[in-house]
């Protein structure tokens, strides 16, 4: 079945660009059926939707974070990728991958999720 | 950008009835999606659209809407439904999606 794994860097110092990429297996991120998600969730706190991308290229980011957020994709990897610049410890946090239905909308299938801890 | 609401704390004796509300603008145009998320571990679809379950979830999760509230009803609460509850929905500027800040469920 359709797994998502994230991988990145656990530690990133403040001011420097976060860096997480989502590989899909078991399953085509050409789909047309689906988005690709990013999620986090800051220790204790609740979810905060990122952003999410088609694997046309086309990008829907959250509003509050829009100015600081990059998400790609390559389809010969069958993988996505996150950017945050610019992080903070506010952006200190697990951060998930979830593979999206459309209308509908869900978040079917997420990844395990990473922890990303934003220290000097 | 649009809100979704949700009581903090919720909590129900084993194996009675509970519903967990979300309340947003947005819920008056689209339907709402729920996630069960147990401590350490990554959320899990239980509920979206209508009210529909994803294969493996248990008949005694279900999910309703009336104009900007959702809920998620469980018949018959078990041990193992304590949780943090999550509904999530598109924004009313259409492609944009947000979360609800959780409802913690107890079960005594």
């Amino acid at each position: 079945q359709l797994q998502l794994q994230e991988s990145g860097p656990g530690l990133v110092k403040p001011s420097e660009t976060l860096s997480l990429t989502c590989t899909v297996s078991g399953g085509s991120i050409s789909s047309s059926s689906y988005y690709w998600g990013c999620i986090r969730q800051p220790p204790g706190k609740g979810l905060e939707w990122i952003g999410s991308i088609y694997y046309s290229g086309s990008t829907y980011y959250n509003p509050s974070l829009k100015s600081r957020v990059t998400i790609s994709v390559d389809t010969s990897k069958n993988q996505f990728s996150l950017k945050l610049s610019s992080v903070t410890a506010a952006d200190t946090a697990v951060y998930y991958c979830a593979r999206q239905e459309s209308l509908p909308d869900a978040f079917d299938i997420w990844g395990q999720g990473t922890m990303v801890t934003v220290s000097s | 950008s649009s809100e979704l609401t949700q009581d903090p704390a919720v909590s129900v004796a084993l194996g009675q009835t509970v519903r967990i509300t979300c309340q947003g603008d947005s819920l008056r145009s689209y339907y709402a999606s729920w996630y069960q998320q147990k401590p350490g571990q990554a959320p899990v679809l239980v509920i979206y659209g209508e009210n529909n379950r994803p294969s493996g979830i248990p008949d005694r999760f279900s999910g309703s809407s009336s104009g900007n509230t959702a809920s998620l009803t469980i018949t018959g609460a078990q041990a193992e439904d304590e949780a943090d509850y999550y509904c999530n929905s598109r924004d009313s500027s259409d492609n944009h999606w947000v979360f609800g800040g959780g409802t913690k469920l107890t079960v005594l």
